[in-house]
């Protein structure tokens, strides 16, 4: 059974860059036949997409977060991270690691690590 | 960019249907695949319907799922209501390299 686990800084001052790591097990992050994404929800909010990466190094950002995104991957650990730089307030949220399809049909989730902003 | 558009909240009494929509502002609802996600409080969402109408092993066929191009929209639908379908439900589809989820329905049961 695959198992996605995030681990990485609960507490991230503003203008810093937050980092977080999803280490999956029961599976190899050099699966063909999928794509291994970032999604986050603020506190009472909805989800939101932040980007995800195939094992080739291929990656694909939501357009809004973008200019602040880089999603790696790391084979030889069977990882993948998240880096997101000039954080504020707005960016606490629940970030989640998923296993997703191409369309980003997601079928598999971390339980997630809360991330908050302040100083 | 696209976006989904879903009702804040939806409430009708167990046993009911419910049915939830999910409005894709621009490009075509049946280009792309949709996905609806159910979230409890305190936990990870979990997938009720993939690939716009199919069911994962172990989710009850009395959740179904279906596109309609005329309204541009998606469909959740939950028959004979039980308690424990109260949750989040959150459509999600894709255009291209992007993904979008909608702002998410919260479905009580009472």
């Amino acid at each position: 059974q695959l198992q996605l686990q995030e681990s990485g800084p609960g507490l991230v001052k503003p203008s810093e860059t937050l980092s977080l790591t999803c280490t999956v097990s029961g599976g190899s992050i050099s699966s063909s036949s999928y794509y291994w994404g970032w999604i986050r929800q603020p506190p009472g909010k909805g989800l939101e997409w932040i980007g995800s990466i195939y094992y080739s190094g291929s990656t694909y950002y939501n357009p809004s977060l973008k200019s602040r995104v880089t999603i790696s991957v790391d084979t030889s650990k069977n990882q993948f991270s998240l880096k997101l730089s000039s954080v504020t307030a707005a960016d606490t949220a629940v970030y989640y690691c998923a296993r997703q399809d191409e369309g980003g049909a997601t079928s598999d989730w971390g339980q997630g690590t809360l991330v908050t902003v302040s100083s | 960019n696209f976006m989904l558009t879903q009702p804040h909240s939806v409430s009708e009494s167990p046993g009911k249907t419910v049915t939830i929509s999910c409005t894709r502002s621009s490009g075509s609802i049946a280009s792309n695949y949709v996905q609806w996600y159910q979230q409890r409080p305190g936990s990870a969402p979990t997938t009720v319907i993939y690939e716009d109408n199919q069911r994962p092993s172990g989710v009850p066929d009395r959740f179904s799922g279906s596109i309609d191009s005329s309204s541009n929209s998606a469909s959740l639908t939950i028959s004979g209501l039980k308690t424990e379908d109260e949750a989040d439900y959150y459509c999600q589809s894709y255009d291209s390299s992007n993904q979008g989820f909608g702002g998410g329905t919260q479905l009580t049961v009472l």
